[in-house]
């Protein structure tokens, strides 16, 4: 089994709409947990962080439930730029693991 | 600038034929990890290092070399490269682990004839 899982989507949303992803981790000794976002191929770049029960930037919501063992993203009132790929991340001291990434696309 | 810098950022070579990629940090990081991505896969982890002279196995090691001789400095080797190593390849490198931001470098765009 993955230590990280996440639906790859693709998710097609309108401008506007409000859409949430879920990741499931299986170490439950995993500290923390990160969303990254990645365009087309380029470098992965941190979007939020979620060490205790939930994180909040403005239009995006991370939240961590360790008892389910998943944590999610939300973004509300999406905007044509925030189409990307966004990666849900663990770590189990050592390394880091990564979900295979879902993709998010924002119609006009 | 606080960055992660790559070399080169696109190769192609043949079987066979020895390489290296290079890799730079300049934010004084102890951690540093070589990861390879493919359609459907994800990012995995090549190699890791904890600190100089510490370095360890990923997920994925086999055909890969690496060294920590220098902090800023994280080189990834294939010795004998084959076509299953035709990936995008990432270096990034944090402050440790657990409750750190990676940041990573541009990627280098490898094909192996």
């Amino acid at each position: 089994r993955k230590e990280v899982e996440q639906d790859p989507g693709p998710f097609n949303v309108p401008e506007g709409a409000t859409v949430a992803f879920n990741c499931t981790y299986s170490n439950s000794a995993s500290q923390s947990f990160f969303w990254y976002r990645q365009d087309c191929r380029k470098e992965p770049k941190l979007l939020m962080s979620v060490y205790s029960s939930g994180n909040e930037d403005g239009r995006f919501t991370a939240q961590l439930n360790r008892a389910s063992q998943y944590i999610s993203l939300l973004i509300r009132d999406s905007k044509l730029s925030d189409s990307a790929t966004y990666l849900c991340v663990g770590d189990t001291g050592n390394q880091f693991y990564f979900g295979t990434g879902t993709s998010l696309t924002v119609i006009p | 600038e606080a960055q992660v810098t790559q070399n080169p950022r696109y190769l192609i070579t043949v079987t066979g034929k020895k390489l290296t990629v290079t890799c730079s940090q300049n934010m004084n990081h102890e951690y540093m990890s070589w990861y390879r991505q493919d359609p459907g896969l994800g990012l995995r982890q090549i190699y890791y290092s904890m600190n100089v002279e510490v370095t360890d196995k990923g997920d994925v090691p086999e055909g890969y070399k690496v060294s920590r001789k220098e902090k800023r400095n994280f080189p990834l080797i294939l010795e004998s490269p084959s076509p299953n190593q035709t990936s995008l390849y990432f270096c990034a490198s944090s402050r440790g682990t657990s409750y750190n931001e990676q940041f990573f470098g541009p990627g280098t765009r490898l094909t192996v004839l």
